[in-house]
């Protein structure tokens, strides 16, 4: 089945920072890559996503990568405000059936002031 | 986007005792709705995946028989976790979407903690 994994584990920035995210999957079946923000204690919320037939898509402050023959995609996000400050999870799914989501394992990133 | 609530946001609750956490899509449709458990400072991993007016299919490891799934109706799936334990407690997070083509939106999350 896909895993997918997550780099790094946290993530420390200064306010107007940029701040980068990895993932990598295994299922090279996989065709849908979304992006989460989990502010404590709420459930995850898309920011982004991605389809395996785009290589790059932005939005505002936030833009991510895919890079198919290597498996691997990545958030940017440029200006860090602190309100950026939440746990970022990513995923991977194939398109087809359930569509079961196989979450990252997260990224808590901290913008300080 | 569109909505998905969960109830109750958190519930207490004493071992051997059952609860029913409610996940409701309150302005679509949703032919599947999914159910996760997070771990705190963990990811979030399905549990198991229900179509409306069908039995739920579960992943590998989740026993089907405690944790009861319901999606009786294209607004409302239903998880109710049998015979809690304390470590049953955990943040539990439900998912709606209306058909293969659209996302898949989250709830709130209820916090279950059992004593």
């Amino acid at each position: 089945g896909e895993n997918v994994e997550q780099h790094p584990s946290t993530l420390s920035v200064q306010e107007g920072d940029s701040a980068v995210i990895k993932c990598t999957y295994s299922d090279s079946a996989s065709n849908y890559f979304p992006w989460y923000k989990q502010e404590l204690g709420k459930g995850p919320q898309l920011i982004i996503d991605i389809r395996s037939n785009v290589g790059e898509k932005k939005d505002q402050r936030i833009a991510v990568t895919l890079n198919k023959t290597a498996k691997h995609f990545s958030l940017h996000i440029t200006e860090t405000q602190p309100e950026d400050s939440a746990v970022y999870f990513c995923a991977a799914s194939i398109r087809t059936g359930f569509q079961k989501l196989v979450f990252g394992t997260g990224t808590r990133l901290l913008v300080s002031p | 986007g569109a909505v998905v609530s969960q109830h109750p946001s958190w519930v207490i609750c004493k071992s051997g005792t059952s609860v029913k956490i409610e996940c409701r899509s309150l302005d679509f449709q949703a032919t599947t709705m999914f159910w996760y458990r997070q771990f705190p400072k963990q990811s979030l991993m399905l549990m198991a995946t229900s179509n409306e007016g069908s039995k739920a299919t579960y992943e590998q490891g989740v026993e089907k028989d405690k944790f009861l799934i319901n999606h009786a109706s294209l607004t409302l799936s239903t998880l109710t976790v049998t015979s809690a334990h304390p470590e049953d407690s955990s943040f539990y997070i439900c998912s709606a979407r209306a058909d293969r083509n659209t996302e898949a939106f989250f709830g709130q999350g209820t916090r279950l903690t059992v004593v």
